[in-house]
């Protein structure tokens, strides 16, 4: 079974919009970390965005900020004020347990795409 | 600056010969690496855990006698890539995890090796 769905295979985004890209995830374990990662064209993965299942308080990251349901096991990333340079891949992602040793699962991915 | 390195960024090579792929971790010393492969217009696939001083931890379907894994360093994992055919050639990407205050142990990646085997 997935552990990490990313329902959204591609999105297009009118510049200086918001866009809330969604992902849900599957675990059994109370102790977890949620990632989210940018992908451009040129393959680096870029880290946006963590969140710890014991966090009280959504993560944000200047414009990036993560929408923690726990109950819902949901973990949506928002970005607010599109930019074309926001055009990528972006991976949700989970870490079931909180070593930085534990391994890190990735979902699908969704395409955005930041139209002018 | 780049947290983690790879090397090379890019390589080609013939069927059958085998490829060396370096992760360095630059600022930080890593007991723990990791090693995905990506092929196009796909997600990540973790293949192996790289742990330093000991043998690696392979993902279930991951030959560990076709990729190689050594860890011989705090700062340095390879992979090789042994008999390397066309179906190998792929984006292999390591990552490090590291303790960034405030926002828990982030994994982060280095850029990449896109391997093409002719």
């Amino acid at each position: 079974a997935q552990k990490i769905t990313q329902t959204q295979p591609g999105m297009f985004v009118q510049e200086k919009e918001a866009v809330t890209l969604d992902c849900t995830y599957d675990t059994s374990d109370p102790s977890y970390g949620l990632f989210w990662y940018k992908q451009p064209s040129s393959g680096e993965m870029i880290f946006l965005i963590y969140q710890g299942s014991y966090d009280q308080q959504n993560a944000t990251e200047g414009r990036y900020s993560l929408n923690f349901q726990k109950a819902r096991k949901s973990a949506n990333l928002v970005i607010s004020a599109s930019q074309l340079g926001d055009s990528a891949m972006y991976f949700c992602a989970m870490r079931e347990g909180l070593s930085r040793d534990d391994k890190i699962i990735f979902g699908k991915g969704t395409r955005l795409h930041i139209l002018p | 600056g780049a947290v983690v390195s790879q090397h090379p960024s890019w390589v080609i090579c013939k069927s059958g010969t085998s490829v060396k792929i370096e992760c360095r971790s630059l600022d930080f010393q890593a007991t723990t690496m990791f090693w995905y492969r990506q092929f196009p217009k796909q997600s990540l696939m973790l293949m192996a855990t790289s742990n330093e001083g000991s043998k690696a931890t392979y993902e279930q379907g991951v030959e560990k006698d076709k990729f190689l894994i050594n860890h011989a360093s705090l700062t340095l994992s390879t992979l090789t890539v042994t008999s390397a055919h066309p179906e190998d050639s792929s984006f292999y990407i390591c990552s490090v995890s590291t303790g960034v205050p405030g926002m828990g142990d982030t994994q982060y990646f280095g850029p990449g090796t896109r391997l093409t085997v002719l």
